[in-house]
């Protein structure tokens, strides 16, 4: 059974680039068809989802976050991963990584979520 | 892409049925029969419960079932228990290949 786990730094400091990993175990990242998410949550507030990259390698990323958002598949550890630039408090949030699998509209395996603050 | 439309808060007896929408437009709800449903408890990651509008994952009990009509979905918790109390989250597919939440609806079960 697939389970996935992110990592990263808790705390981001204002204009900095906040950077986080999900580990993929008990399968493989390149395997699918499947499509890997990052989703967000700030506190109190609802899901936004950030954007995904395929097997394949192709990504697609939210509109509002295009400029500042990076996902991309490291196939030799089995892990995918977030870059966001210039961050302000507005990304203060808990980030979520999930798996869409291609025979489903729809995210069926999550990580457990991470709490980044972006503070000075 | 604007956030799909919820009710804040809903709530019932147990035993009970209690029905959630979730509004968009015909750019994502509307345009597709991608709508899935997630249940969220506090502290812990969304797990998903309805997905292609009406079908139920492997596991998750027929006392949850989605519908759609139009721009909205809706998803119907029949026979309410004391641990449906949960956040839930509709989700579609977009017009822009992307993905779009809903607010969230907070369900207490009185």
């Amino acid at each position: 059974q697939v389970q996935l786990q992110e990592s990263g730094p808790g705390l981001v400091k204002p204009s900095q680039t906040l950077s986080l990993t999900c580990t993929v175990s008990g399968g493989s990242v390149t395997s699918g068809p499947y499509y890997w998410s990052w989703i967000r949550q700030p506190a109190g507030k609802g899901l936004e989802w950030i954007g995904r990259i395929s097997t394949s390698g192709g990504s697609m990323y939210n509109a509002s976050l295009r400029s500042r958002v990076t996902v991309y598949i490291d196939t030799s550890k089995n892990q995918f991963s977030l870059n966001l630039s210039s961050v302000t408090a507005t990304d203060t949030a808990v980030y979520y990584c999930a798996r869409r699998s291609g025979l489903l509209s729809a995210f069926d395996v999550w990580g457990q979520g991470t709490m980044v603050t972006v503070s000075s | 892409q604007s956030a799909l439309t919820q009710p804040v808060s809903v709530s019932g007896s147990p035993g009970q049925s209690i029905t959630i929408s979730c509004t968009g437009t015909s750019s994502d709800v509307g345009g597709y029969n991608y709508v899935s449903w997630y249940q969220q408890y506090p502290g812990k990651a969304p797990k998903l419960i309805i997905y292609d509008v009406s079908k139920r994952p492997s596991g998750v009990s027929i006392r949850f079932s989605g519908s759609k009509s139009g721009d909205t979905a809706s998803l119907t918790i029949s026979g309410l228990q004391v641990e449906d109390e949960a956040g839930y989250y509709c989700s579609s597919y977009t017009s822009i290949s992307t993905w779009v939440f809903g607010g969230g609806t907070k369900l207490t079960v009185l």
